[in-house]
């Protein structure tokens, strides 16, 4: 079946380091893929779209590829804060959205 | 603008009662969805509409109707409410396909179905 997988670890990082969260595909290959930013007890909140033919996007601190070959996407944050901790959701589509489970991040001071 | 605002927040059901969530949306969009959303697992679409008057079903909507008489307004209602409903449930609204367009999520409802 169709799958976007996410590390369901909690990932901990440093203030200031680069935070760096994946989002691998299975048994799909998805036109578009984009990032939501989940704060507990809200709903998402979306972040970045990339196509497929896009290799990098930017916004602000974040950056988000789209690796074809590897059959992954890589979402950076860089000169992480204490606010950016959240879970980040990765959702891949071509007519429908499959959202991966989530990665919690969590920056330390 | 309030967004996507969704009723209840918060809900304890005994197993075989029914309910409706209501959710509205004040910027004007014809796609609306409902999620339901589980620890450890994506969020997983119930149904959804494209537009005023149509629904069709998302990949988990057994146990689930909905209505979209109005096109600001997307109802969830569950019949004979089951354990396996415990959830927290999201509405999602956007302008057009969410496949490619932002989504935009209401706060959620966390209902506990004994």
């Amino acid at each position: 079946s169709q799958k976007i997988e996410q590390n369901s670890e909690a990932l901990n990082i440093q203030e200031g380091k680069t935070a760096t969260l994946t989002c691998n595909y299975t048994n799909y290959s998805p036109a578009y893929l984009q990032w939501y930013r989940q704060d507990p007890g809200r709903g998402p909140v979306f972040l970045l779209l990339i196509r497929e033919n896009e290799k990098e996007k930017r916004k602000e601190r974040l950056k988000v590829t789209f690796d074809t070959t590897l059959k992954q996407s890589l979402f950076h944050i860089t000169a992480s804060q204490p606010a950016d901790s959240a879970t980040y959701l990765c959702a891949g589509s071509n007519y429908q959205l499959i959202w991966g489970a989530g990665t919690k991040l969590i920056i330390k001071p | 603008n309030a967004g996507v605002t969704q009723t209840p927040k918060f809900r304890v059901l005994k197993t075989g009662q029914s309910m409706t969530l209501l959710c509205a949306q004040d910027m004007n969009h014809e796609y609306m969805y409902w999620y339901r959303q589980d620890p450890g697992m994506g969020l997983r679409l119930i149904h959804y509409s494209v537009g005023e008057g149509t629904t069709a079903k998302g990949e988990v909507p057994d146990g689930y109707n909905v209505s979209r008489l109005k096109k600001q307004n997307f109802l969830l209602g569950l019949e004979s409410a089951a354990p396996s409903q415990t959830s927290v449930y999201f509405c999602a609204s956007s302008l057009t396909s969410g496949s490619t367009d932002t989504q935009y999520f209401g706060p959620g409802t966390r209902l506990t179905v004994l």
